[in-house]
C-alpha cells in the first residue's frame, strides 16, 4: 500500500498570509488527523475527520481549519498566519482501529516570514 | 487535562550502551503507542501496549507499560547509530485524542 502522502513538503509565506495544506491518506483509512509538530511544544494535536466530518479537535485558534472530501483526502487551511505558525505540520491517518494507531506522512514545513 | 512527561528529553551515548527512556503520566490510559521519528520524516509506530504490565520485545528494543497503565519504558539493548532518532510515546485519552509526550531525542555515536 502506498503511504500517506503530504503536499507541498516546503512553503514559504509571509504573516497576513493564508495557506492550505493537503493530505492523501493510506488507501481504505477514513480517518484523518493533523498535528503541529514545533521544537518549543512538540506534537501538538489539530483535528481529526472521520468520514467528512470534524470528530475531535485540539485547542487552537479558528484561524486553523480543516476539512475531509468524500474520497478521505483531507486539506486544513491556516488563515493570517502569524510567526508562531512556523512548524512541522503532519498529517496521520488511521485505519480506525480502537487503539487509533496513527500512520504519518512525511510533514509540510511551513515557514512565516 | 491528561499529561505525558517523558525522560530524559535529550540522550547521548556510544554505540553499544543500554539505555531507557521515560513516559509517565498521573492518568490512566486505555493504551500507550511508541513512535521513533527520524529528521524530515514523520513518527513512525513501534508498538501499542495495552494491558496493564505487558511487556513486548522488538529485536533490541523492550517496551513495558506499568501496571496501573499510567507509566511506560523503552529500554534499547546494545544501542547502534540507526536507533538515532527523536522517541515519542502517546497514550489513548479518554476523549479519543491520542495524547503525546515531548519526545526523547536519541543520538548513538558510532
Amino acid at each position: 500500500k502506498a503511504g500517506v502522502t503530504q503536499t507541498p513538503r516546503y512553503l514559504i509565506k509571509t504573516r497576513g498570509q493564508q495557506v492550505t495544506l493537503s493530505c492523501s491518506p493510506i488507501s481504505g483509512h477514513r480517518s484523518v488527523s493533523w498535528y503541529q509538530q514545533t521544537p518549543g511544544q512538540g506534537l501538538q494535536f489539530l483535528f481529526e475527520y472521520f468520514s467528512e466530518t470534524q470528530r475531535n479537535k485540539g485547542n487552537f485558534p479558528g484561524r486553523f481549519s480543516g476539512r475531509q472530501f468524500s474520497n478521505s483526502r483531507s486539506e486544513m487551511n491556516v488563515s493570517t498566519l502569524e510567526l508562531g505558525d512556523s512548524a512541522l505540520y503532519l498529517c496521520a491517518t488511521s485505519s480506525g482501529s480502537s487503539y487509533n494507531e496513527q500512520f504519518f506522512g512525511p510533514g509540510t514545513r511551513l515557514t512565516v516570514l | 487535562t491528561q499529561l505525558l512527561e517523558q525522560s530524559p528529553q535529550f540522550l547521548s551515548i556510544q554505540e553499544g550502551e543500554n539505555l531507557t527512556v521515560y513516559c509517565n503520566s498521573s492518568s490512566v490510559f486505555s493504551s500507550l503507542q511508541w513512535y521513533r521519528q527520524e529528521p524530515g520524516e514523520g513518527p513512525v509506530l513501534l508498538v501499542t501496549v495495552v494491558t496493564g504490565g505487558e511487556v513486548k520485545k522488538l529485536k533490541r528494543l523492550t517496551f513495558q507499560f506499568g501496571d496501573a497503565r499510567k507509566d511506560s519504558s523503552l529500554h534499547i539493548t546494545a544501542a547502534q547509530p540507526g536507533d538515532t532518532g527523536l522517541y515519542l510515546c502517546a497514550g489513548s485519552s479518554n476523549t479519543g485524542k491520542l495524547i503525546f509526550g515531548q519526545g526523547t531525542t536519541l543520538q548513538v555515536k558510532p
